[in-house]
């Protein structure tokens, strides 16, 4: 079974705090993908890797950068945390030409980040 | 527009109702099409893909219209563990990126 594992279940920062959250999965999928997910917003996509050192924008990277140096590590770091960063913050990895059934994102279970 | 687009719902229904969820998305180019399932609090989790002649797995149905841009999940004889929000995706074209759409709740009631 896959395993997506992020680093913290919940976690409280202040205003300008620079925040790390990591991701790890251990399936060797080139793919890793990090979302927010907001009440009537749904997921939306921040930053995707598709290899190790590679990194593209998603539709939200304003004020979110990304780090992938080893395969099975994704990491998504608020520079200067800010109130509106207040989210659920969802990891995903899947194998990569994935435009089927047969390799569907596997998410991890989710941190509950608040910026006070 | 927003690319997917679903009614928020909640749909509330009896034990072994039948109920129906349909989506819309906006770009005719998107070539691959799935539901996931969302339990609250949880992370979501792929119930199935969607294919272009539809598709069944079990209690569950899928559809695909390419023509009018929408799919549609049929739950039928509903349980009360059906209980979740259904999230309609789409993949953007030629590419491994998934656009959410932002999940219709249902709560099935005894």
């Amino acid at each position: 079974d896959v395993k997506v594992t992020q680093s913290s279940r919940y976690l409280v920062k202040r205003t300008g705090e620079k925040v790390f959250l990591e991701c790890v999965q251990d399936m060797d999928h080139e793919n890793m993908f990090w979302y927010r997910q907001d009440p009537g917003l749904g997921l939306r996509l921040i930053y995707f890797s598709y290899d190790v050192k590679m990194k593209e924008k998603g539709d939200i990277p304003e004020g979110y950068s990304v780090s992938r140096e080893k395969k099975e590590r994704f990491s998504l770091i608020l520079e200067s945390a800010s109130t509106n960063q207040t989210s659920m913050y969802l990891c995903a990895s899947s194998l990569s030409g994935g435009l089927s059934d047969r390799w569907p994102q596997h998410f991890g279970d989710g941190t509950r980040l608040s910026i006070l | 527009r927003k690319e997917v687009e679903q009614d928020p719902g909640p749909f509330n229904v009896p034990e072994g109702a039948t109920v129906a969820f349909n989506c819309t998305y906006s770009n005719s180019a998107s070539q691959s099409f799935f539901w996931y399932r969302q339990d609250c609090r949880k992370e979501p989790k792929l119930l199935m893909s969607v294919y272009s002649s539809g598709n069944e797995d079990g209690r569950f149905t899928a559809q695909l219209n390419r023509a009018s841009q929408y799919i549609s999940l049929l739950i039928r004889d509903s349980k009360l563990s059906d209980s979740a929000t259904y999230l309609c995706v789409v993949t953007a074209y030629n590419t491994d990126k998934l656009i959410f759409g932002t999940g219709t709740r249902l709560q099935v009631f005894p």
